[in-house]
């Protein structure tokens, strides 16, 4: 089945270490996401991809770190600069059609920082 | 800037009866409007959208919305509520500036369905 598979589940950190999160999509989507959600602020942009090797920032971008070397990959860094990293972290990838197009969502990462 | 308010973080509604979910927008131009469901430790999942159209939009699970564009609201509805639909609901308006096709997201509003 296609989808959008996000691993770990779970990951516990250390401060001051980086850690990264994988998120794969088979549903041959251009467009990629990563969010980033926390109790009661809801979803926040952290960065997106329209197309492979291109990524921008999005609204809170500082501390984190992504690349797009293939059009079905799109991994999230969380870089010992984010000061307060943990949360549960979404990545998504837009169905074709411009601006009406929904988002698929992957199951999330839930990283605490210990 | 474009924004959407989830004015409610609870609703509370017996099993059987209609449900009301709120959500107004602020955009410049016409809204393009999500719904989405989310269930404890999971990632989201789409409902409807409104683009263009009908004002009352139809999507999964027995929802339905109603754009309303003087009350800039997009109400998520349901006749009848069942248990499982508690969960987490999101309201979202396509960002409009720029290139960047990205969503902005209300807080949400926790939906509680009593037996």
């Amino acid at each position: 089945d296609g989808g959008i598979t996000q691993s770990p589940k779970y990951l516990f950190r250390k401060e001051g270490q980086n850690v990264t999160l994988s998120c794969e999509q088979n549903l041959n989507h251009d467009a990629m996401y990563w969010y980033r959600q926390d109790p009661g602020q809801g979803l926040r942009l952290i960065y997106y991809s329209q197309i492979v090797n291109d990524f921008q920032k999005g609204d809170i971008a500082e501390g984190y770190s992504v690349s797009r070397e293939k059009k079905e990959s799109f991994p999230l860094t969380v870089t010992s600069a984010q000061k307060n990293p943990t949360a549960f972290y979404l990545c998504a990838s837009r169905t074709p059609g411009q601006d009406t197009g929904e988002l698929f969502f992957g199951e999330g990462s839930r990283l605490t920082v210990l | 800037a474009q924004s959407v308010a989830q004015p409610e973080d609870q609703v509370n509604v017996a099993e059987g009866n209609p449900l009301t979910v709120k959500c107004t927008y602020s955009v410049s131009g016409n809204p393009y409007l999500f719904w989405y469901v989310q269930y404890p430790n999971r990632g989201l999942q789409f409902l409807l959208k409104y683009i263009t159209g009908d004002n009352l939009v139809k999507g999964s699970y027995g929802f339905e919305a109603e754009f309303n564009k003087s009350q800039t609201s997009f109400h998520l509805k349901k006749p009848s509520a069942l248990v499982s639909d508690s969960a987490l609901y999101f309201c979202a308006v396509r960002d409009m500036g720029g290139a960047t096709n990205k969503l902005i997201f209300g807080t949400g509003t926790l939906l509680a369905v009593q037996p």
